[in-house]
């Protein structure tokens, strides 16, 4: 069973500075992907990474994805409140199957004005 | 591009009864469909993996006679929760690809189950 370690689960900063939650496994993904969901919604997809060491970077969020592709990073800079939400990376190992993705455990970011 | 509806947004039901929810990829063809659970300040769970025409593969502990899974068309999935318990209430998720081999999932808004 692969397993997504998430970090950190629940931050709570001053709009304007800097975090990273960090997306860890001992297991090798396909691809990761990095979601952002609102209450009562589904999750809204921001990034998928494929190939080792790759960095994309989507306005004030940049994802970088591990050489080996066990783990993964977003790092947001200078955050505002609108940034808050639910951040949940996800690994698949599609290569041409049909499988599911495997979920962290979701990061609760809160950016106070 | 890649919207994915879900039907109903939220159902109240009593317990014993079935609800069927719905799952459409409304501008592209979906070859595989995805369902998950979500319970309240987790994270999604995999429940099954359906593709058009065959029948659905569930993950380990997924009862497959109570989580009844159709994907008749590219287009729609459904699933259909059969007398459905109080420990059923949860908020159903579900996600479509449109190719095998490509990686990303487009999730719906989500269903809020609630069983009286």
């Amino acid at each position: 069973t692969q397993l997504l370690e998430q970090s950190p689960q629940f931050l709570s900063i001053q709009e304007g500075e800097n975090l990273t939650v960090y997306c860890n496994s001992s297991s090798v993904f396909s691809s990761l992907q990095w979601y952002r969901q609102e209450p009562g919604e589904g999750p809204v997809l921001l990034v998928t990474v494929v190939t080792g060491g790759e960095v994309k970077k989507l306005k004030r969020l940049t994802f970088q994805f591990g050489d080996a592709r066990k783990d993964s990073s977003l790092h947001i800079t200078a955050a505002q409140p609108g940034d808050t939400g639910l951040y949940l990376c996800a690994g698949g190992n599609s290569g041409g199957g049909a499988d599911g993705l495997t979920f962290g455990k979701g990061t609760h970011l809160i950016i106070q004005p | 591009g890649a919207v994915v509806s879900q039907h109903p947004s939220w159902v109240i039901c009593k317990s014993g009864t079935s609800v069927k929810i719905e799952c459409r990829s409304l501008d592209f063809q979906a070859t595989t469909m995805f369902w998950y659970r979500q319970f309240p300040k987790q994270s999604l769970m995999l429940m099954a993996t359906s593709n058009e025409g065959s029948k659905a593969t569930y993950e380990q502990g997924v009862e497959k006679d109570k989580f009844l899974i159709n994907h008749a068309s590219l287009t729609l999935s459904t699933l259909t929760v059969t007398s459905a318990h109080p420990e059923d209430s949860s908020f159903y998720i579900c996600s479509a690809r449109a190719l095998a081999g490509f990686y990303e999932q487009f999730f719906g808004p989500g269903t809020r189950l609630t069983v009286l």
